[in-house]
C-alpha cells in the first residue's frame, strides 16, 4: 500500500507563473488536508476537502490559492500568479475518516524565483 | 496567544540524557495531541498520540498531558544523535476533525 504521493518533489517557478501541486492520498483515504511550512516555522492548516467536496478553507489566502478533490485522479493545490512569498514545502496528509490518523506525503518544496 | 506554543530551542542534550520538550495549548476544548518528528527537509513523522491526562509510554518516548494545565510533553528516553530533529506539538482543535494545529517545533540536538 502505497504511501501519500506528492508531487513534483521540488517546482521552481518565476514570479507570475502558475503552480500546481500534485497529492494522490493513501488507498481508502478520501480524505485530504494541504498544509504549508515556511522557512523555520511550523506547519500551517489551509485546506480540507473530501471527493468533491471543500469542507474547511480557513486557512487558504483568499486571492490566488484554490484547490481541489476531484471524484477521479490526485488532490490539486494551485496558486496562480505565485510570489516570493509563496516560497515553501507544502504537504498533503489523508485519513481514511475525519477523526482518524492522517499521513504525511514527503512534501513539495516550491520555490518562488 | 498562539494556539500552540512551544520553545524553539534548540535543546541540546547529551547522548544517553532525557530530553524532555514542552508545549502549551490555548483551545481548552482540543481532546487529541501529537507529537511528530521532522527531520530537516523531510515530512513530518507522527511518534506519539495522547488523549487523556496522564502518561503515555511507547519505547523510549513518554507523552505527557494535562488538560487542567492545558500542557503537553515529550520526554526521550536514553537520547541518542538520530533523535535530532525538530519536534512539532500537534493537535485537533474542538471540532471534530482532523485539521491539526501545529506549534513552531523545537530543535533538539543531542551530542555524543
Amino acid at each position: 500500500n502505497a504511501g501519500v504521493m506528492q508531487n513534483p518533489r521540488h517546482l521552481v517557478r518565476r514570479r507570475g507563473q502558475e503552480a500546481r501541486l500534485r497529492c494522490s492520498p493513501m488507498k481508502g483515504h478520501s480524505h485530504v488536508y494541504w498544509y504549508r511550512q515556511l522557512p523555520e516555522e511550523g506547519l500551517k492548516f489551509m485546506v480540507y476537502l473530501q471527493k468533491e467536496n471543500i469542507i474547511d478553507e480557513s486557512g487558504m489566502p483568499k486571492e490566488r490559492f484554490s484547490a481541489e478533490f476531484p471524484k477521479e485522479g490526485p488532490s490539486i493545490l494551485r496558486i496562480q500568479q505565485v510570489v516570493r512569498g509563496d516560497s515553501a514545502a507544502y504537504f498533503c496528509a489523508s485519513s481514511p475518516s475525519r477523526d482518524s490518523e492522517a499521513f504525511f506525503g514527503q512534501g513539495t518544496r516550491l520555490t518562488v524565483v | 496567544q498562539k494556539e500552540v506554543e512551544q520553545n524553539s530551542g534548540p535543546l541540546s542534550v547529551p547522548e544517553g540524557a532525557i530530553a524532555s520538550l514542552n508545549c502549551t495549548y490555548s483551545d481548552r476544548g482540543s481532546q487529541s495531541f501529537f507529537w511528530y518528528r521532522q527531520y530537516s527537509g523531510k515530512s513530518p513523522e507522527l511518534i506519539m498520540s495522547i488523549y487523556s491526562n496522564g502518561d503515555k509510554e511507547d519505547g523510549r518516548f513518554t507523552a505527557q498531558l494535562n488538560k487542567a494545565s492545558q500542557y503537553v510533553s515529550l520526554l526521550i528516553r536514553d537520547s541518542q544523535p538520530s533523535d535530532s530533529a525538530t519536534y512539532l506539538c500537534a493537535l485537533i482543535p474542538s471540532g471534530g476533525y482532523n485539521k491539526l494545529i501545529f506549534g513552531a517545533g523545537t530543535r533538539l540536538a543531542v551530542h555524543p
